[in-house]
């Protein structure tokens, strides 16, 4: 899978978008990104994915690059609930072996202020 | 609907002790998948199952068993627990959705924080 680099944090004010970026720039052709999130002492949580599209949905705005060797997480009204470590990960889109696992990294801690 | 759940939350452990983390989702999802978080880390994969009678090896295997009791539970064992294995493990459970077969979305449970002494 592609390595992926996002800021170690970032912070946000109530209200405003966030927006987290994410560089991919090994990506392939057959690799999709993903986002997840982890709010403190709890389980990760799925957000979004896309391949080259822009993706929306109730959470939040995925926005691929051209070239795909980047990417940016939309927050578009962020509240302090939003506040965690969110991921950016980068794998192949099919069954078998090892694509199965999520490869996290250390992601980017997002803290909202009030 | 409860999703994913763990039991227990906490535990600890003495060197040498064994004990058994359970989890169960109840989205009828085929693949379920163990994974352990060491503090400012990201999760590493112990164990998968892709589906309900088989079990692979993650990343990092050595000292776990696991068990696909069913569609629904998928277990985890420490036969001999070492301090190197203080975590907070992690269960998840995905289905595939669309024409690929690969794009899972993992639900995750709420975690279990193992000490041992």
């Amino acid at each position: 899978d592609a390595k992926t680099t996002q800021p170690p944090s970032m912070d946000c004010a109530e209200g405003r978008a966030a927006n987290l970026p994410c560089n991919h720039s090994t990506i392939s052709g057959n690799e999709y990104v993903y986002w997840y999130r982890q709010i403190h002492s709890q389980g990760p949580q799925y957000i979004i994915h896309g391949l080259k599209n822009n993706e929306t949905n109730e959470m939040a705005s995925l926005i691929i690059t051209e070239d795909r060797k980047s990417s940016t997480l939309i927050l578009p009204h962020a509240t302090l609930r939003d506040t965690a470590v969110y991921y950016c990960i980068v794998r192949v889109a099919r069954s078998g072996g090892s694509n199965y696992k999520l490869t996290f990294g250390k992601g980017t801690l997002l803290t909202v202020n009030p | 609907n409860a999703g994913v759940t763990q039991t227990p939350k906490f535990q600890v452990l003495k060197t040498g002790q064994s004990m058994t983390l359970q989890c169960a989702q109840d989205m009828n999802h085929n693949s379920m998948y163990w994974y352990r978080q060491d503090p400012g880390m990201g999760l590493r994969l112990i164990y998968y199952s892709a589906s309900e009678g088989t079990t692979d090896k993650g990343e990092v295997p050595n000292g776990y068993n696991v068990s696909r009791l069913n569609k629904r539970e998928f277990s985890l064992r420490l036969e001999s627990a070492a301090p190197s294995q203080t975590s907070v493990y992690f269960c998840a459970s995905s289905e595939a959705r669309g024409p690929l077969l690969g794009l899972y979305e993992q639900y995750f449970g709420p975690g279990t924080r193992l000490t041992v002494t």
